[in-house]
């Protein structure tokens, strides 16, 4: 059974940082492309960042481009989101989702999702 | 920025058809999928490549995507489709993933 579950989420002052891990495992995790997806209280899904299954291609939109770092461990089967500079805009409940095998990244979807970690940036 | 548009709500009584409009421009030119939100709970594809069904996903879901226009249909609905459903594409132009707006789906 594939599982992803996420871990990190917690309360952060305006302008600091934190670190979200997410946990995988019932698959190969080493071949497949993973994103990240946040959703603010109330609001609908907005895709954080992408990373490819050896971890040579990421991709950020421009809301978290420079403040947003995605990486992986293959080894350790888990991706993580560095997350700086935070601010009010940044609190959701932030998703680790696993793109379908075999799509290119330009038709990809999303095939498994975590439960999410609630992130809440407040002073 | 690409922009996908649905309507914010739509209601349906049991046993009848739901339609989900996501609007974007020349988005029949794109592969588009839809993601179902229970409350509480993470999203599930139902559709995938305009009018592909996951395993597990009941045939009373499908979709079409034509001109401006993607659509998902709930035939028979019941109560346990009640859910916020989501349309989502990548967008070659700033290459970025983008979902829609976002529509609920209440069963009376």
């Amino acid at each position: 059974e594939v599982q992803l579950v996420e871990s990190g989420g917690g309360l952060v002052q305006p302008g600091g940082s934190l670190r979200l891990s997410c946990a995988a495992s019932g698959f190969t995790f080493s071949t497949y492309s993973m994103n990240w997806v946040r959703q603010a209280p109330g609001k609908g899904l907005e895709w954080v960042s992408y990373i490819s299954s050896s971890g040579g291609t990421i991709d950020y939109p421009d809301s978290v481009l420079g403040r947003f770092t995605v990486s992986r461990d293959n080894a350790k089967n888990s991706l993580y989101l560095q997350m700086n500079s935070l601010t009010a805009e940044d609190t959701a409940v932030y998703y680790c989702a696993r793109v379908a095998r075999d799509t290119a990244m330009s038709t990809a979807y999303f095939d498994s999702w975590g439960q999410g970690t609630l992130v809440t940036v407040s002073s | 920025s690409y922009v996908l548009t649905q309507p914010p709500s739509v209601s349906v009584a049991p046993g009848k058809t739901a339609r989900i409009t996501c609007g974007g421009n020349n988005v029949g030119s794109k592969s588009v999928h839809w993601y179902q939100q229970r409350p509480g709970q993470a999203p599930v594809v139902v559709i995938y490549y305009d009018n592909d069904r996951p395993s597990g996903i009941p045939e009373r879901f499908s979709g079409s995507n034509s001109g401006n226009t993607a659509t998902l249909t709930i035939s028979g609905v019941e109560a346990g489709d009640e859910a916020d459903y989501y349309c989502q594409v990548w967008d070659s132009r700033s290459d970025e993933y983008v979902f829609g707006t976002g529509t609920k789906v209440t069963v009376l």
